[in-house]
């Protein structure tokens, strides 16, 4: 099984600041089958990137995926207020899928 | 528009059965694999099961092989997870979400809450 270590736990940021999230795989992750969530409370959670950097539909390009083998990371460019939330990353290129614990990017 | 409706959560004894439904709509169901994830109250995602579009291939997390059966039927867009002998910790709200092959989930159901408790 991949386990997926992201950090920090907790991002604290300002609206307009960027955002790095990082997510490390215990062993290469074939094909960059590696995803990003967002989830707010209460809600589903949300594709934003798959294959590592492909933008889902529909997500603005302030966010973007870098990275491959067994370091990835998430920038959001500039944060917006509506992107104060918990992100996931995930590996789905093999069984079992395996989830980061997660990051909360909070209001500073 | 795509949706992805859960049904059937709800409170259950420790040992006891519960039956989840997931209805789709807005999509080809029948060329889609499809998934369920669960999250325990306050904690992170956890992936449960899959199942192929045609169900050739289902997969399940080792914490419930042998006390869950992931279905489906295409005829009625219908996906479903047959929980039995369930624990506390099987407690989450349990999303059903649609993918292609070689993609991540990337449509959700808004979750139905199953909780057991004595």
């Amino acid at each position: 099984e991949i386990v997926l270590t992201q950090s920090p736990g907790t991002l604290s940021l300002s609206p307009g600041e960027r955002a790095t999230l990082s997510c490390r795989a215990s062993q290469n992750i074939s094909s960059s089958y590696l995803a990003w969530y967002q989830q707010k409370p209460g809600q589903a959670p949300r594709l934003l990137i798959y294959g590592a950097s492909s933008r889902a539909t529909g997500i603005p390009d302030r966010f973007s995926g870098s990275g491959s083998g067994t370091d990835f990371t998430l920038t959001i460019s500039r944060l917006e207020p509506e992107d104060f939330a918990v992100y996931y990353c995930q590996q789905y290129g093999s069984s079992p899928w395996t989830f980061g614990q997660g990051t909360k990017v909070e209001i500073k | 528009e795509v949706q992805l409706v859960e049904s059937g959560g709800g409170l259950v004894k420790p040992g006891g059965s519960l039956r989840l439904s997931c209805a789709a709509s807005g999509f080809t169901f029948s060329s889609y694999s499809m998934n369920w994830v669960r999250q325990a109250p306050g904690k992170g995602l956890e992936w449960v099961s899959s199942i192929s579009s045609s169900s050739s291939y289902i997969y399940y997390a080792d914490s419930v092989k042998g006390r869950f059966t992931i279905s489906r039927d295409n005829a009625k867009n219908s996906l479903y997870l047959q929980m039995n002998s369930l624990r506390a910790e099987d407690t989450a709200v349990y999303y059903c979400a649609s993918c292609r092959v070689g993609f991540p989930p990337s449509y959700w159901g808004q979750g139905t809450l199953v909780t057991v408790s004595s």
